[in-house]
């Protein structure tokens, strides 16, 4: 248990569909961050939040939209999304974004997304 | 501009037997490196950590990497491997200014043979 937490586990949806993946943290940081895992590809990174803030958005399709609306939970809703979003969707917290150790993360067990 | 290099996308050893998987990095600045592993269905757990102190990093579960400067390289080593550490292991970069992006490499896939 790192204190990380994600919901759900697993989702299955349509391309038409709109729902939210959730990560909750219980570690006191500021800082939040999506990535997405795909198969045979590196670890990317989506979306960074620092004390609430956006500060990083990796080039992300807007039918991905993050909400962070505090330091200790972070939502991706998602909207018409493509079968080449199906991936692993890892949060981390961090205590902030700036030197080590502080920067460093710890990640939830992600949510599998499958877009048929 | 930072980047990381694993080397081997898949190693294969007997239980027993050491092991050592590899990573290269390139960074502009100081860097910071970290080895993280993950296992099926798990989020990614921190294993070890190197910040510009000791250059032979201990981690966790018996797992040390040491930092070569001159080879730009921070190799994940374990004596004796165990069942239990099959999962695939990621060697991450991150500079020692400014804004700390981590980069993480490919990722090796680390299987342990009875």
């Amino acid at each position: 248990e790192t204190g990380v937490t994600q919901t759900p586990r697993h989702l299955v949806m349509g391309m038409t569909n709109k729902k939210s993946l959730k990560c909750e943290q219980h570690l006191g940081h500021n800082a939040m961050y999506w990535y997405k895992q795909s198969a045979k590809k590196p670890l990317e990174l989506m979306f960074v939040y620092n004390f609430k803030e956006q500060t990083e958005n990796n080039s992300v399709p807007s039918r991905f939209s993050p909400e962070c609306p505090n330091s200790s939970h972070l939502f991706l809703h998602l909207h018409t999304l493509q079968p080449e979003d199906s991936a692993l969707y890892l949060c981390a917290s961090s205590q902030d974004t700036s030197v080590v150790p502080k920067n460093i993360q710890y990640f939830g067990a992600g949510t599998r997304l499958s877009v048929l | 501009a930072q980047s990381v290099t694993q080397l081997d996308s898949h190693v294969s050893v007997s239980e027993g037997t050491p092991v050592l998987l590899r990573c290269n990095y390139s960074s502009s600045y100081s860097p910071s490196l970290f080895w993280y592993v993950q296992h099926p269905n798990k989020g990614l757990q921190l294993l070890l950590k190197y910040t510009s102190a000791a250059t032979l990093v201990k981690g966790i579960n018996g797992f040390e990497a040491e930092f070569k400067k001159s080879e730009t390289s921070f190799h994940l080593t374990k004596p004796s491997a165990h069942m239990s550490d099959a999962a695939e292991y990621f060697c991450v970069v991150s500079d020692a200014g400014g804004y700390n992006k981590l980069i993480f490499g490919a990722g090796t896939r680390l299987a342990v043979h009875p």
